[in-house]
């Protein structure tokens, strides 16, 4: 079974730019989460999606993140424009229902590794 | 706001020597802890959910203790490898909300 996949896996973009990041999560996972890791610091919540509504979007830090997941597969991250300040490591995690928090059932992708220059 | 703290920020053993490191978080509304281990480029890999207080549990050389009375898991590591060099991360959910995690420990074993 696959896990769950992100792609790009770097992506190296100029202030101002766009970039959109995506995340499949495994097969039949309803609940998708995004995180993100910014150098020296933690890894932070930014949204939640239950198949493809968003259950909490509390961690998104402004409004040039977009999060979609339009048919409750895949999501997209997009970021735009970029600012410097965006730079670190973007996390999808998937799990089958929200007890996965209880116990453990959360998988994690490899992350996106975003650069801004 | 839930905090979860981890300590040290990071670490450098020798190979073949035990290590351990500390995460502390509230212990009010207590529902779970979560331990990952970290490697750069990699997925954060799932070691141990701990529910209850006094929880021991072990996988392998690496196991986790739980006091959820006074806020604190202990992470252990017998005989650091240089595989085992990662960054270890603790997470708490609260309630509705999901996984807060900490900053992570930074384990580097020198062979």
């Amino acid at each position: 079974e696959a896990g769950v996949t992100q792609f790009p896996s770097h992506s190296v973009i100029e202030k101002g730019q766009t970039v959109t990041l995506r995340c499949d999560p495994i097969s039949g996972h309803d609940n998708l989460y995004w995180y993100r890791r910014v150098m020296g610091k933690e890894i932070k919540f930014l949204l939640h999606f239950v198949k493809e509504s968003k259950q909490d979007e509390s961690g998104m830090p402004n409004n040039r993140f977009l999060a979609e997941r339009t048919g409750g597969t895949y999501s997209t991250l997009k970021v735009q424009p970029a600012e410097l300040e965006d730079s670190g490591v973007y996390f999808c995690a998937s799990s089958q229902d929200q007890a996965g928090l209880i116990t453990g059932e959360l998988f994690f992708g490899e992350g996106s590794r975003l650069t801004v220059l | 706001i839930l905090n979860v703290e981890q300590s040290p920020q990071s670490l450098h053993v020798q190979e073949g020597d035990s290590t351990n490191f500390t995460c502390s978080f509230p212990s009010s509304n207590f529902y779970a802890l979560h331990w990952y281990r970290w490697e750069t480029a990699k997925s954060p890999e799932a070691l141990f959910v701990m529910t209850l207080n006094g929880d021991e549990k072990k996988k392998g050389r690496i196991s986790a203790t739980l006091n959820t009375k006074e806020g604190y898991s202990y992470l252990y590591i017998k005989g650091s490898q240089p595989e085992d060099s990662a960054t270890y991360l603790c997470a708490q959910p609260s309630g509705n909300t999901p996984l807060v995690f900490g900053k992570g420990t930074r384990l580097s074993v020198i062979a």
